[in-house]
């Protein structure tokens, strides 16, 4: 089984300034895959990134990197510059590898708040 | 493309009544996922559907829901004798049936179900 814990219920930023969420995984699969999400007001979920674990190098999306350390099982998310349009709910998610389809096992979310 | 179609987005029910939440998944995709969310909680996932087949319903109470996706129309979650803890927003996401890695999941703007 894999759990994702998001010990961060909430965190805020200035605009144009980094801010980093926090993420650790726990399982027992040698494949699997890591993902943040974006939910804003609308619930719209939107992929903001993932994260092959077979890969050392970080992902990165233009002003999203992750930051994957699998020894700790850590996966934290950092937003450069941040934006007005980067307030949301974060989820970080995991996904067992070995297989194109099934189900994605989510945290409890980060309330990011952008301050102008 | 038409994204991932989801209605009702909002759905009122009383106790012991039936609701049914429709997902009509992107164009092409054949795989279907069905995500719960309570509030002030992450995406926890019901039940995973290829066309007329059920494939991963581990996440699914054991009475009272039922999932289907038929050959032709879209994704049906039913409730039966629905209950106040019932109530949370109900995602549905799509995938297409890509081999090689994790297909990415798109998902639907949710039904926020109200139990009254």
């Amino acid at each position: 089984a894999q759990t994702v814990t998001q010990s961060q219920p909430e965190m805020s930023v200035q605009e144009a300034e980094t801010v980093t969420l926090s993420c650790t995984y726990d399982t027992s699969e040698s494949d699997y895959y890591l993902f943040w999400y974006k939910q804003p007001p609308s619930r719209q979920m939107i992929l903001v990134i993932r994260q092959e674990a077979y890969k050392q190098q970080n992902a990165t999306e233009n002003r999203f990197s992750v930051n994957f350390q699998k020894a700790a099982k850590s996966f934290s998310l950092k937003i450069s510059d941040s934006q007005l349009g980067d307030a949301a709910m974060y989820f970080c998610a995991s996904f067992k590898g070995g297989t194109s389809y099934g189900k994605l096992t989510f945290g409890q979310g980060t309330i990011l708040t952008v301050h102008p | 493309n038409a994204g991932v179609m989801q209605n009702p987005r909002h759905l009122v029910r009383r106790r012991g009544q039936e609701a049914r939440l429709r997902c009509s998944p992107m164009k092409g995709h054949s795989h279907v996922y069905w995500y719960r969310q309570l509030p002030e909680e992450g995406l926890k996932f019901m039940v995973y559907l290829q066309k007329e087949n059920i494939i991963d319903e581990s996440g699914m109470p054991k009475e009272r829901f039922s999932a289907e996706f038929p050959k032709e129309g879209p994704s049906i979650l039913r409730i039966q004798q629905v209950v106040r803890g019932d109530s949370a927003a109900y995602f549905c996401a799509s995938s297409p049936g890509l081999a090689g890695g994790p297909n990415e999941q798109f998902f639907g703007p949710g039904t926020r179900l109200t139990v009254l």
